[in-house]
């Protein structure tokens, strides 16, 4: 199972809304509304952020929201703050009854 | 509160074995899924294996890169989930998390991590 795609980096001005991709196949992404989002913050643990494609946990702020379209799923970050510069993974239930993560997209708040 | 504590890590020669063990709380643990999740030196996550709950029989699933050398396996009774890592290699060393999995789709909740180091 190969990793999903996702861009080694982001980057946004407080108050400006980015989005973050992760391409994978339709054994993956495409085949499944099973789409997670997970934050870390340096040292720490991930912490979850969106589960299946557009929900998010409880204490998630609204500010964050996921989507999906074919084989790409995508996380929006609007109105962005400096506590929000974090690494972002993307995760996906696979046809093999196993999980896949991507390889991570470094977000900067500049 | 979910509490999800590691411990086994260290340091292991090439080869060797080593066996990791998360104590978890505060919540039905056998009715959970749990699963566990590696994040070598600088790189990103990866998804190593789950057991399944009790309701479905203690199924596990594993990564093509551990099948065939790690082992998942649980006590219900304790509420801890053990990983039995054999035959290691340099390029499992990474920080190794036992996590809560959601209905099986996500990863709810994430234990701090311990560190298993592979070199001679």
């Amino acid at each position: 199972q190969s990793a999903l795609t996702q861009p080694a980096s982001v980057s946004g001005s407080p108050g400006q809304s980015i989005t973050i991709s992760c391409t994978g196949t339709s054994s993956d992404v495409g085949g499944y509304d099973y789409v997670s989002w997970y934050q870390q913050l340096p040292e720490k643990a991930p912490k979850l952020m969106i589960y299946d494609v557009t929900n998010r946990p409880s204490g998630v702020s609204n500010r964050f929201s996921g989507s999906k379209s074919g084989n790409t799923a995508s996380l929006t970050i609007s109105g962005l703050q400096a506590e929000d510069d974090a690494d972002y993974y993307c995760s996906s239930y696979t046809s093999s009854r196993t999980l896949v993560f991507g390889g991570g997209t470094k977000l900067t708040v500049l | 509160e979910v509490q999800l504590v590691e411990s086994g890590g260290g340091l292991v020669q090439p080869g060797g074995s080593l066996r990791l063990s998360c104590a978890a709380s505060g919540f039905t643990f056998s009715d959970h899924y749990m699963d566990w999740v590696r994040q070598a030196p600088g790189k990103g996550l990866e998804w190593v294996g789950r057991t399944r709950n009790k309701g479905n029989s203690h199924t596990t699933e594993y990564a093509a890169s551990v099948k065939g050398r790690f082992t998942i396996s649980r006590d219900d009774s304790k509420s801890s989930l053990y990983l039995q890592m054999n035959s290691l290699k340099t390029e499992d060393t990474a920080v190794y998390y036992c996590t809560r999995g959601g209905l099986g789709s996500y990863i709810e909740y994430w234990g701090q991590g311990t560190l298993v180091t592979v070199s001679s």
